[in-house]
């Protein structure tokens, strides 16, 4: 069956640090892939896509995914990070482009000042 | 811009009770879809319509209907509430393609 997994619940950086989030997916072939955003009370914010082509791709409030197919793995870094990125996040993924979205659990981002 | 319009943000409802949501998008977008949120699971796709007139199941479609008579607006209807569907429920609209590209705020409804 076709999944998305997101192995880390919660994670907690500090303010300025690294960010690495996980993403594994299970299909057939390659699907297309996202990343969402969720603040407290608000809807999702899509912040990257990976259609096809370069396996690193660039997204908004300075978040980047790298696509690696042996991994079958699509984490989501920013280099930095800030305070205001603290939220739950989602990948998401789907066969064709009017496929059924599958999202995963999601991970729950704390920042420390 | 409005975006996307979910009404209303919070309800609580009877067991048996029926209601409607509200979902209304303003940027002529074809793809529409409804979306339970549940601790732990992520989203899980309710219904979903690729334009006026045509609907199709989600994941978790069992007591819910949904109509899509124009283009803006994709009503989700609860027939008979019940406790399991406690959750919170969004709507999101794209262009073109199943990738939701923007999210109502959501309604948060309780079932007693």
């Amino acid at each position: 069956a076709q999944s998305v997994t997101q192995p880390d619940i919660h994670i907690t950086v500090s303010e300025g640090a690294s960010l690495e989030l996980r993403c594994n997916y299970s299909y057939g072939a390659t699907p297309y892939l996202f990343w969402y955003v969720q603040s407290p009370g608000q809807g999702l914010q899509l912040l990257l896509k990976y259609f096809s082509g370069d396996t690193l791709v660039q997204g908004i409030k300075g978040f980047e995914a790298e696509f690696k197919r042996s991994q079958s793995s699509f984490n989501l870094r920013k280099p930095s990070v800030h305070w205001s990125d603290a939220a739950e996040y989602f990948c998401a993924a789907l066969k064709t482009s009017y496929d059924k979205v599958i999202f995963g659990p999601g991970t729950s981002l704390s920042v420390i000042p | 811009n409005a975006g996307v319009t979910q009404t209303p943000k919070f309800q609580v409802l009877k067991t048996g009770q029926s209601m409607t949501l509200q979902c209304a998008q303003d940027m002529n977008h074809e793809y529409m879809s409804w979306y339970r949120q549940d601790p732990g699971m992520g989203l899980r796709l309710i219904h979903y319509s690729v334009g006026a007139g045509i609907t199709d199941q989600g994941e978790v479609p069992n007591g819910y209907n949904v109509s899509r008579s124009t283009t803006e607006d994709f009503p989700l209807r609860l027939l008979s509430a019940a406790p399991s569907q406690t959750s919170v429920y969004f709507c999101a609209s794209s262009r073109g393609g199943g990738q939701p590209q923007h999210f109502g705020d959501g309604t948060r409804l309780s079932i007693l």
